[in-house]
């Protein structure tokens, strides 16, 4: 079964320090594998994806993500944190059943 | 394009109503999404349909939960009666194919009491 896994339920960094998010995942051939951001009292929206190509994707906001098919890894990445991008953010697998399978989530927490 | 739309987006009723949750997914979408998220459970898929038909539904947690797809317009998610643990906030998403990533309409939170 395709799934994916967020090991952190929580990141803490200080604005300005690069950021990581961590993901990894567990398919069957090959890999489609999205970043979604959740604000507060909103719904999800989409950061990025990966679907074949590059193994750094760009996205919204300045993050971008690295795949790295020996580590079975997606991890969200950005340069230089911003208190605007605490948030909670998903990490998902699309199923070849048509569906995506979502992380648990990871809370990201931007310090002043 | 405005997006996926959902009404209402708070709901209070009293134990044993019936609930009535709508989502209009954006135009040429064929996927459709019902989810809920609470804080114990996360984000749990609960039905998703592709061209109006049901393809999934096995995260419906009991058949007090009903979702219908009348047209490529609307869709409603049904619960009755109503109990205070379905107390969440339900999200609709439409994608036009797995691979584009989901738009997510932004939540009905239903309190029962």
């Amino acid at each position: 079964a395709q799934s994916v896994a967020q090991p952190e339920d929580q990141v803490n960094v200080a604005e300005g320090n690069p950021l990581t998010v961590k993901c990894t995942y567990s398919v069957s051939g090959n890999p489609y594998l999205f970043w979604y951001v959740q604000y507060p009292n909103r719904g999800l929206q989409f950061l990025l994806k990966y679907i074949t190509g590059d193994n750094l994707v760009k996205g919204s906001y300045g993050f971008e993500a690295e795949f790295n098919k020996s580590q079975t890894s997606f991890h969200l990445k950005k340069p230089s944190a911003l208190v605007s991008d605490s948030a909670l953010y998903f990490c998902a697998v699309w199923t070849n059943a048509g569906k995506s399978t979502f992380g648990d989530g990871t809370t990201l927490t931007v310090k002043p | 394009d405005a997006g996926v739309i959902q009404s209402p987006r708070h709901e209070v009723t009293e134990m044993g109503q019936e609930v009535t949750l709508r989502c209009k997914p954006i135009s040429g979408h064929d996927y459709l999404f019902w989810y809920r998220q609470t804080m114990m459970r996360g984000l749990e898929l609960l039905i998703y349909f592709n061209n109006n038909v049901p393809i999934d539904d096995s995260g419906m947690p009991e058949d007090r939960f009903s979702a219908k797809m009348p047209n490529a317009s609307f869709s409603t998610l049904k619960i009755q009666p109503s109990e205070p643990r379905d107390s969440a906030v339900y999200f609709c998403a439409s994608s036009p194919w797995g691979t584009d990533g989901y738009t997510f309409g932004s939540g009905t939170r239903l309190t029962v009491v």
